[in-house]
């Protein structure tokens, strides 16, 4: 079965500066999809970026960017520029690329980012 | 946009009561999600559908179960609530190939 880990329980950044928020997952897929999620206190939850793991380009969403190894099953999520806005509840998720009844998220425990002014 | 709606932001209820929370979508997806989130143990996966009708177990649904009975429209059943399915309730929907969650706002349930 596949498990999603999100090692950081709390993280701080100060406006302005970057933020690396770490994820690792286990799977034994060579195809899946991975996600990161924002869910600020108002509480929806929001697709902050994608990665389709076929595609080796990282992918990058205006100050959201990831690294992506899929070797080591690593899926880091950067903040540049952090603004007072950032400050949320970030999910690592996993999907299996098949169809069907497979096509459920599975979610790691959450880091709580919270920004300094 | 998606929109996903949840029938109530807060509810409360009390133990040994039936209880629905009720979820619709806008944009004809084929998937539907129940979660629930709990501090330090992220979402997890309640029951979800892939069509009307149809439905799966995720990873708790002892306690739970769930309708279908039209594409838009995900519904969510405490058979009799206990004090320990007090908690955030979140539903999702998707598309099958590719489509990333779209979530509505959520439940916040508290059994009393």
């Amino acid at each position: 079965a596949q498990t999603v880990t999100q090692s950081q329980p709390e993280m701080s950044v100060q406006e302005a500066e970057t933020v690396t928020l770490s994820c690792t997952y286990d799977t034994s897929e060579s195809d899946y999809y991975l996600f990161w999620y924002k869910q600020p206190p108002s509480r929806q939850m929001i697709l902050v970026i994608r990665q389709e793991a076929y595609k080796q380009q990282n992918a990058t969403e205006n100050r959201f960017s990831v690294n992506f190894q899929k070797a080591a099953k690593s899926f880091s999520l950067k903040i540049s520029d952090s603004q007072l806005g950032d400050a949320a509840m970030y999910f690592c998720a996993y999907r299996s690329i098949k169809g069907g009844a497979t096509n459920k998220l599975i979610f790691g425990t959450g880091t709580l980012l919270a920004v300094q002014p | 946009d998606v929109k996903v709606t949840q029938s109530s932001r807060y509810l409360v209820k009390r133990t040994g009561e039936k209880v629905f929370l009720e979820c619709v979508q806008d944009m004809d997806h084929e998937n539907m999600f129940w979660y629930r989130q709990d501090p330090g143990l992220g979402l997890r996966l309640i029951y979800f559908s892939y069509d009307v009708k149809m439905k799966e177990k995720g990873d708790i649904p002892e306690g739970y179960s769930v309708s279908r009975e039209k594409k838009e429209r995900f519904s969510l059943i405490l058979e009799s609530a206990s004090t320990n399915q007090t908690s955030m309730y979140l539903c999702a929907s998707s598309t099958t190939i590719g489509g990333s969650q779209h979530f509505g706002d959520g439940t916040r349930l508290s059994i009393l």
